[in-house]
């Protein structure tokens, strides 16, 4: 079983209030990762990093951004919630230097409304 | 890193039916990976094949990669209600980035 965990599992909140989403995983891991992904829909890589103090932006431009001071913790805030926002976000962990090939472990997703 | 592009779109079938998905991808590979996806849920890794490797298995899973036609596809036999999901692969190169593209949607019919 994954040790990686996403909180809040939803969150409802207004528009033009600052969010910070949790990812941590107790693995050791150093890559991690953010998705977005509307349901049904394509997931798309917002961020990613591997290591601490390192951070990329990922295919799909997004105004959130993340930070990463532990290797363990990985969170992603939105500082102005707008509707558009409304989306499910995913976080990932695999490992890292020399295990390129491994797999990645998820998160449940936090399923974001924002009105 | 690239996104592979699954096909079909969805793909529905009876309990009992083998289910079979592709995948297309752009440039050279280290590996491709395949996850599922349960509705509204994170995505679970189910198999992963090597560059070098033509075939693999996994329980109901056979995975094949054919790297002249940068392809590669996801077989479930005997399929069961439990495997209605959405399946996504992951063509990995050498960087870290992880991209996923659309998936193929799969139901099982009772």
């Amino acid at each position: 079983e994954a040790d990686i965990y996403q909180t809040p599992r939803y969150l409802v909140i207004g528009t033009g209030k600052k969010i910070t989403l949790e990812c941590s995983q107790t693995m050791g891991h150093d890559k991690m990762y953010w998705y977005q992904q509307d349901p049904g829909m394509e997931l798309h890589l917002i961020h990613y990093s591997y290591g601490v103090n390192s951070t990329e932006k990922g295919d799909l431009s997004s105004e959130s951004t993340v930070s990463r001071i532990r290797t363990e913790h990985f969170p992603l805030t939105l500082e102005s919630a707008r509707p558009s926002h409304t989306s499910q976000y995913l976080c990932a962990s695999s490992p890292g230097t020399g295990a390129m090939n491994t797999e990645a472990f998820f998160g449940q997703g936090t399923r974001l409304t924002v009105v | 890193s690239q996104q592979g592009e699954e096909d079909p779109q969805a793909l529905s079938i009876q309990e009992g039916e083998n289910a079979t998905m592709n995948c297309s991808y752009k440039t050279s590979i280290n590996n491709l990976q395949w996850y599922r996806q349960n509705s509204g849920r994170g995505l679970v890794h189910l198999i992963l094949i090597r560059s070098n490797e033509r075939e693999k298995h996994s329980g109901r899973l056979r995975v094949t990669l054919d790297t002249s036609k940068k392809s590669s596809s996801l077989l479930i036999t005997a399929s069961r209600a439990a495997d209605t999901a959405s399946y996504f692969c992951a063509p990995r190169s050498n960087d870290y980035k992880l991209s996923f593209g659309a998936g193929t949607t799969v139901t099982v019919r009772a």
